[in-house]
């Protein structure tokens, strides 16, 4: 069974600049995540999405951040314009179901240095 | 709002030696607990989980991790651990409602000596 895809696996750009990133979740998984990971710290949920719909997008900077999971398998995120505080690694994970003790499952991360 | 507190930010363990890693969470209603590991140039995987029943769960690899609901604590162990356990460990906490929600902790970073 593929795991999550994600791509690009590195990015670097220069404020100011916009950026996306890109999901393919496990085939079959309704409920999709981006997290954003800062350094030293633990991952951070951006937003959820079950299926095509954003069920908590709470923590999502809507002025720069936007996210999209047209016919609800792969996602894409995108910054703009990005800011130098934006550096950090952008996880997608995905879950089948809705119970809370289903494990995520994570892809390798998009490494985001703005400079 | 949810947090999740690991005590040690990096561990140095020699081989065979026994591991202990803390975590402690902020939340007073029922909660899923799990242990997260990132092996060198991996993706974080599921190491064990707890939901209900035997406060005591055994994950992959030898790992361990006893749920201590008085103290809101959800500690990582492993008897003997061998080079191979090199990896950064995340506990996280669902306490959402419906739906999967993570609180991560800051993690820890083992190194593990030969």
């Amino acid at each position: 069974e593929a795991g999550v895809v994600q791509s690009p696996r590195y990015k670097i750009i220069e404020k100011k600049q916009p950026v996306a990133f890109w999901c393919n979740p496990i085939s079959g998984h309704n409920t999709l995540y981006w997290y954003r990971q800062n350094l030293g710290q633990g991952p951070e949920l951006l937003i959820r999405y079950e299926n095509e719909e954003a069920v908590d997008d709470s923590q999502l900077p809507k002025d720069r951040f936007s996210a999209e999971r047209l016919k609800g398998v792969d996602s894409t995120l995108k910054i703009q314009p990005a800011e130098l505080g934006d550096s950090a690694v952008y996880l997608c994970a995905s879950v089948s179901g809705h119970s809370s003790y289903n494990e995520q499952f994570f892809g390798p991360g998009t490494r985001l240095t703005v400079l | 709002a949810q947090s999740v507190s690991q005590h040690n930010h990096h561990v140095i363990l020699s081989e065979a030696a026994s591991l202990e890693l803390g975590c402690n969470y902020s939340y007073g209603g029922t909660v899923n607990l799990f242990w997260y590991v990132q092996y060198p140039g991996q993706h974080l995987q599921l190491l064990l989980k707890y939901f209900s029943g035997d406060p005591l769960v055994k994950g992959i690899k030898g790992f361990e991790a006893e749920f201590i609901k008085s103290k809101f604590s959800f500690n990582l162990r492993k008897p003997s651990v061998q080079w191979s356990d090199t990896a950064e460990y995340f506990c996280a906490v669902n306490a959402g409602e419906y739906g999967n929600k993570l609180v991560f902790g800051a993690g820890t970073i083992l190194r593990v000596k030969s």
